[in-house]
Order: structure tokens, then sequence, then C-alpha cells
């Protein structure tokens, strides 16, 4: 199975900041790699898929990058509702995997 | 809009069989691939299995043995089946549609845009 690591696992950030999740896959995954966003009782929501698409009716304040092993999601100005917990997931060969997830705090 | 309702039973007892259905609502189902996923209490996701729009279906390793995924088109529902739980079962489930992605050349791009709200089970003696 391909791992997906993330870091930080936690990260505390004020409104407006510009924050970055990195997450590393244990191989060479090329692009397929997806953001999710997710708030407690909630289910996930899809937020970049392909490394760097920006799903609909997501603001672009979201952003994604990367290829191979390596890759980002941003965030620039947050917003109070983006304090939530964030997974990446592979889609490059089965199964798929997630990341341990990065929860995103308010400072 | 497409919507997943989910249901089944959320309270087992070890070594009984986990069920659960998700139907789907407002859109096309049998061009798609449907996902379930899993996350325990406190903890991260969990890739349960698949079954794709061609009626094959992948199964996470760990859960192989013990797992079927099945649809039924006529009623636009996907159903799990794990038998003999433990604690280790205990867990929020989702199914979730997973979205194709095809872009030139020979890159399928697959992501789960569409998810159910959940359904928590937990299994206790």
């Amino acid at each position: 199975d391909i791992q997906m690591t993330q870091s930080p696992s936690s990260l505390s950030a004020s409104v407006r900041d510009r924050v970055t999740i990195t997450c590393r896959a244990s191989q060479d995954i090329t692009n397929y790699l997806n953001w999710y966003q997710q708030k407690p009782g909630k289910a996930p929501k899809l937020l970049i898929y392909a490394a760097s698409s920006l799903q609909s009716g997501v603001p672009s304040r979201f952003s994604g990058s990367g290829s191979g092993t390596d890759f980002t999601l941003t965030i620039t100005s947050l917003q109070p509702e983006d304090f939530a917990t964030y997974y990446c997931q592979q889609s490059h060969s089965t199964p798929d995997t997630f990341g341990q997830g990065t929860k995103l705090e308010i400072k | 809009q497409v919507q997943l309702q989910q249901w089944g039973a959320g309270l087992l007892k070890p070594s009984e069989t986990l069920s659960l259905t998700c139907a789907v609502s407002g859109g096309s189902f049998s061009v798609y691939s449907w996902s379930w996923i899993r996350q325990p209490p406190g903890k991260g996701l969990e890739w349960i299995g698949e079954i794709l729009h061609s009626g094959g279906t992948n199964y996470n390793p760990s859960l192989k043995s013990r797992l079927t995924i099945s649809i039924d088109t006529s009623k636009n529902q996907i159903s799990l089946k794990l038998t003999s739980v433990t604690a280790a079962d205990t867990a929020v489930y989702y199914c979730a549609r997973k979205q194709l992605l095809v872009r030139p050349v020979f890159h399928y791009y697959y992501y789960m845009d569409v998810w159910g709200r959940g359904t928590t089970v937990t299994v206790s003696s």
C-alpha cells in the first residue's frame, strides 16, 4: 500500500493568515492526489483533485500543488469557516489511502 | 443535486455482520463507481472498498476476507456487508461517489466528490 504522510499533524493560525499543509507519498503517485476538508460531525468535502484542480464551488483561496511524492495544500487569507481537519488521499493505486489528517485550529 | 442516503444497524455484538445500504437520488447511478470509507472515533479516514460502474469490486486487503460490496441498479443502491465484526470495526461509515476525470493521454483521475452523511456503527458486547 502507498503510505501518505501529512505534516504538520496540527496547526494553529489566525484569520487572514496563509497556511500550507504538506502531504508526502511513499512512492511516486504522479498527480493522483486529492484533498478533503472535514468539520466535526460532518462528512469530508472534496477541495482539490488531481493535485491542483479546484472542485466546483470551493473558494479560490484554496490551492494545491505538487507532483511525484510531494504535495501541498495552501489556504490564503484564512476564514473562520476554514478551521477544520484536512486530509490528502492518493488515487494512484488500490487501495486508496489517506494521510493521517492535519487539524487546523484557531490561534 | 445528487444525494446519498445511508442506513443500517448502529449497534452490533462481536461476531455479527455489519450491513449498510446507501441509496442514490437526484443523479445518474450506473455510470459511476461507489466507495465506502470509515472513520473510527477520533481517528482518520480508512478506505474500505468500492464497486465499479462495470460491476467489479476492489477491496482493502485488510478487510477483504470479511467484506462484500454489492449494487442494486434497479433501486440505485449500494450495500456493504462486513462479517465477524469486532470492536475495531466501530466507526462512522460513509458511502461516496467516485468521480472519474479523463485527461490526455491515458490519465484517469478518481476522486470522491459526493458523500453520504455517515452511519455510526458501534460494536460492543
